[in-house]
């Protein structure tokens, strides 16, 4: 069936930590992969993106992880500010979908100053 | 930086009655998405929209649901009659292309079934 879920539901780091937040996804044909960022009472914003034909990806302060082989997706963010703390999603996209996003559960995360 | 824009950012509605949600996308971009967003759960793909066509749907989008986009700028969902399990907030989504590039979300409308 369809479904991208992860593992840890809430995580919470002290402020200057690396975070990382673990997603798993389950529809091989998925070829396209994205990280949001969602504060309250706010949409989701985009944070990073992979293609199935790379395994990483880096941004700014954030690095995004892709593991075909055992279907995991990671998001990687250094030196973890207050600012991040927020709810973090991964989504996947289904080649010839019509575009459809299937998003995980979330992850919410708590920076502590 | 282009944004997604949402109308109203709160609806609050009878059961029955019937709501339109208002969305305009970013200018340059050429597919559309509504997607909900039940309180505490995660985000659900309702329908994708391109060339005046809808290209997907979820088993969510039943007739009740319609998609519109009246003019150049204007992307709209409504929902016929109302109920109590519509309450959610609704995102809309835009992107240049289909495949491969991030879709952008509004802030969303609180919908409120009474």
């Amino acid at each position: 069936g369809e479904s991208v879920g992860l593992h840890l539901p809430t995580l919470s780091v002290q402020e200057g930590d690396n975070s990382i937040i673990n997603c798993a996804y389950s529809n091989s044909a998925s070829d396209y992969f994205i990280w949001y960022k969602q504060e309250s009472g706010k949409g989701p914003q985009f944070i990073i993106d992979i293609r199935s034909n790379m395994d990483k990806r880096q941004g700014q302060r954030v690095t995004v992880l892709l593991n075909k082989t055992v279907k995991h997706l990671s998001l990687q963010i250094a030196a973890t500010q207050p600012g991040d703390s927020a709810v973090y999603f991964c989504a996947e996209n289904v080649y010839n979908q019509g575009g459809k996003l299937i998003f995980g559960q979330g992850t919410e995360l708590s920076v502590k100053p | 930086e282009p944004e997604v824009t949402q109308t109203p950012s709160h609806q609050v509605t009878q059961m029955g009655q019937e709501v339109i949600l208002r969305c305009v996308p970013i200018s340059n971009h050429l597919y559309f998405y509504w997607y909900r967003q039940i309180l505490g759960q995660k985000v659900e793909f309702l329908v994708s929209f391109y060339n005046n066509e809808i290209s997907e749907k979820s088993e969510i989008f039943d007739d009740q649901f319609s998609v519109e986009r009246p003019d150049g700028s204007n992307f709209t969902l409504k929902i016929r009659s109302t109920k109590l399990e519509d309450s959610a907030m609704y995102f809309c989504a835009s992107s240049p292309r289909r495949n491969n590039q991030p879709q952008h979300f509004g802030d969303g409308t609180r919908l409120s079934i009474l």
